[in-house]
């Protein structure tokens, strides 16, 4: 398997623009996460998805984050519009369905707001 | 809420030392741990899971162990490779929410 696949690696974008980072779990994998890292914060937890549907949301900063999962093998995080607080590095993480399974990292996304 | 701290931040050791990575947290309802790795640039790779019915694991040089008793997991490095070095992170999963509570890692670096 390729494991978790993210796309852009890295992002660079004007304040006020619309930013869309998109994922694709490993296949079979039931959990799909979305971290943000910053070198303030370390990384946190901005939504999850199981089964495609959104299970807990109360990572994301505010309402100009959104994260969809249309299907098993998508995740997009979308922010509108950006700022250059939201300068991060954005991870996406899969994790097998049961107790105790692993959660396995993307590459990540480098978003740079100027 | 679940605090994760880890100690040191960084740590330099020659080729060849074993060492100690420390993790605390502050609620000891957590379902399980892991152990990642990160290395420059990149994405975090995980080393070793320890349910929390578990004290250890182990994976080649590498052994973590759970205490939920006195809040606390280390990650033992036996005879440490500069290939080693990277920010070693810890991470806790609490309860059937499963969502993940990072530390800020620690910063390693095995000298040759």
């Amino acid at each position: 398997d390729a494991g978790v696949i993210q796309s852009p690696r890295h992002e660079v974008t004007e304040m006020g623009q619309e930013v869309t980072l998109r994922c694709k779990p490993i296949s079979g994998h039931d959990y799909l996460f979305w971290y943000r890292q910053t070198m303030m914060r370390g990384l946190e937890l901005l939504i999850y998805f199981n089964n495609n549907v959104p299970i807990d949301d109360s990572g994301m900063p505010e309402d100009r984050f959104s994260a969809k999962m249309p299907n098993a093998s998508f995740s997009t995080l979308k922010i509108q519009p950006s700022e250059p607080r939201d300068s991060a590095v954005y991870f996406c993480a899969s994790s097998l369905d049961g107790s105790g399974y692993e959660q396995y990292f993307g590459p990540g996304t480098r978003l740079t707001v100027t | 809420k679940q605090e994760v701290t880890q100690i040191p931040a960084a740590l330099s050791v020659p080729e060849g030392e074993n060492l100690v990575l420390n993790c605390s947290f502050t609620d000891s309802a957590i379902y399980n741990l892991q152990w990642f790795r990160q290395d420059p640039g990149k994405g975090l790779t995980s080393l070793l899971l320890i349910q929390s019915s578990q004290r250890e694991q182990t994976s080649g040089r590498l052994n973590a162990s759970l205490d939920k008793s006195s809040g606390r997991s280390t990650l033992y490095i036996a005879a440490s490779q500069p290939g080693d070095s990277a920010t070693y992170l810890c991470a806790f999963r609490e309860g059937s929410n499963y969502k993940l509570t990072f530390g800020k890692g620690t910063l390693l670096t095995v000298n040759p």
